[in-house]
């Protein structure tokens, strides 16, 4: 499968509300609600920021949020603070027991 | 609390293995899906495969058949990643991730990563 679409870098201040989409094809996200959202920071692991296309778990602020329309899925976060920049990841189920990842997303808090 | 601590760095020839472990802990090791994930230097997420630590049956993303392969101790808790025939664009790190739930496919908690690098 080829990567899923994102862009390379998204840029927001502190406050503000910043997006990251997620392009894929019918086969993987348009066709499935497995949708995933991973944050990264350097030289660490990712860690799980959205499951099952917009649920969170436990311990992850309510300022994240996920949704999905049509090929396209999305990160919203709310509220920029310092702490959210990184690297972003989405990831989505593709059949068949496969799994593809995004690019990434560099996020800025300016 | 749940733990995944991988092995330590690896430093390998062109043509060697290696094998990198994954040893779980703080929950029933059998009861979650193990996949393993690369990130090659500068370079996003590549999702290599998983393994199905119930019944030990690996599942390949393309482009990871043929040299990589997933297995199970279930005695100790630990998932291994051997790769064979080792090129230079094989220096990467690589992390366990547990699959949360059943046909979920989402990631809630990681290895520490294990840094194999690749140089003659």
């Amino acid at each position: 499968q080829s990567a899923l679409t994102q862009p390379a870098s998204v840029s927001g201040s502190p406050g503000q509300s910043i997006t990251i989409s997620c392009t894929g094809t019918r086969s993987d996200v348009g066709s499935y609600n497995l949708v995933s959202w991973y944050q990264q920071h350097p030289g660490k692991a990712p860690k799980l920021m959205i499951y099952e296309g917009f649920k969170r778990p436990s311990g992850v602020s309510n300022r994240f949020s996920g949704s999905k329309s049509g090929n396209t899925a999305s990160l919203t976060i709310s509220g920029l603070q310092s702490e959210d920049e990184g690297d972003y990841y989405c990831c989505s189920y593709a059949g068949t027991s496969t799994l593809v990842f995004g690019r990434g997303t560099k996020l800025t808090v300016l | 609390q749940v733990q995944l601590v991988q092995s330590g760095s690896e430093l390998k020839k062109p043509g060697a293995s290696v094998k990198v472990s994954c040893k779980a802990s703080g929950y029933i090791f059998t009861n979650y899906a193990m996949h393993w994930v690369r990130q090659a230097p500068g370079q996003g997420l590549e999702w290599m495969g998983w393994i199905n630590t119930n019944t030990g049956s690996p599942t390949y993303a393309q482009g990871f058949t043929g040299r990589s392969v997933f297995s199970l101790d279930t005695s100790v808790s630990t998932a291994y990643l051997q790769i064979s025939s080792l090129k230079a664009d094989d220096t990467a790190v690589y992390y366990c991730a547990r699959d949360r739930a059943i046909l979920t496919f989402a990631f809630d908690s990681w290895g520490q990563g294990t840094q194999v690098s690749v140089s003659s």
